[in-house]
């Protein structure tokens, strides 16, 4: 069983504040990494995906980077508004796009 | 954009009754996956399937057992319901060939009494 470790396991900020988070995976056997956004009573949906050792990407205020060597990924989120309150889960899958395993993910709470 | 339907989406049984959660596609991907949910554990893999009749276990398999026997269709059976499958259950199917990009249906909610 893959360990993926995702920190910290909940965050509460202020509207307007940037944070980021993190992710850990295991180095070697690496294929990708995935970020999802989890909203309350929906389904996970797809940030990012990076393969590539020193991926950045980025989507509106949110944008992740990933270290393959060292195993981690971070996840940025610029600014936080409410509508940012989500569980965000990591995804690793080792040499194979087929199979993923998920951190238990982070809570991120953004109030007024 | 309903690419995925889970069906039933919530469920109460008794312990020792099988169950089946369907999950249907209209996307005609070939890979699709059952996870369940639980607090603590986050997502974790129970079966996938990478085409018709071709499926195989995941982390946590133990209890299940699943058949696609339609590229749109993959089916999860309890076979004898414990309390310990109670849990939310997600269908997905992967969209992005080379990426592995996950697209989850809405889940199903199965309580086992």
């Amino acid at each position: 069983i893959l360990n993926v470790e995702q920190s910290p396991q909940s965050l509460h900020v202020q509207e307007g504040d940037s944070t980021n988070f993190t992710c850990s995976f295991p180095s070697s056997n690496f294929y990708a990494l995935h970020w999802y956004r989890w909203e309350t009573a929906k389904s996970p949906e797809a940030l990012f995906v990076m393969t590539l050792n020193g991926d950045e990407k980025k989507k509106g205020r949110i944008s992740a980077t990933l270290n393959t060597k060292e195993g981690y990924s971070y996840l940025y989120i610029k600014g936080s508004q409410p509508e940012d309150s989500a569980t965000y889960l990591c995804a690793f899958s080792p040499g194979t796009a087929s199979k993923l395993t998920f951190g238990t993910g982070t809570r991120l709470q953004v109030t007024l | 954009d309903a690419g995925i339907t889970q069906s039933p989406r919530h469920k109460v049984t008794e312990t020792g009754t099988p169950v089946t959660l369907r999950c249907h596609q209209t996307e005609n991907h070939r890979y699709m996956y059952w996870y369940r949910q639980d607090p603590g554990h986050g997502l974790r893999l129970i079966h996938y399937s990478y085409g018709v009749k071709d499926t195989d276990k995941g982390e946590v398999s133990d209890g299940y057992s699943v058949s696609r026997s339609k590229t749109e269709d993959f089916l999860l059976t309890l076979e004898s319901a414990t309390s310990s499958q109670t849990s939310v259950y997600f269908c997905a199917t992967q969209v992005g060939t080379n990426t592995g990009e996950l697209f989850f249906g809405e889940g199903s909610r199965l309580t086992v009494l």
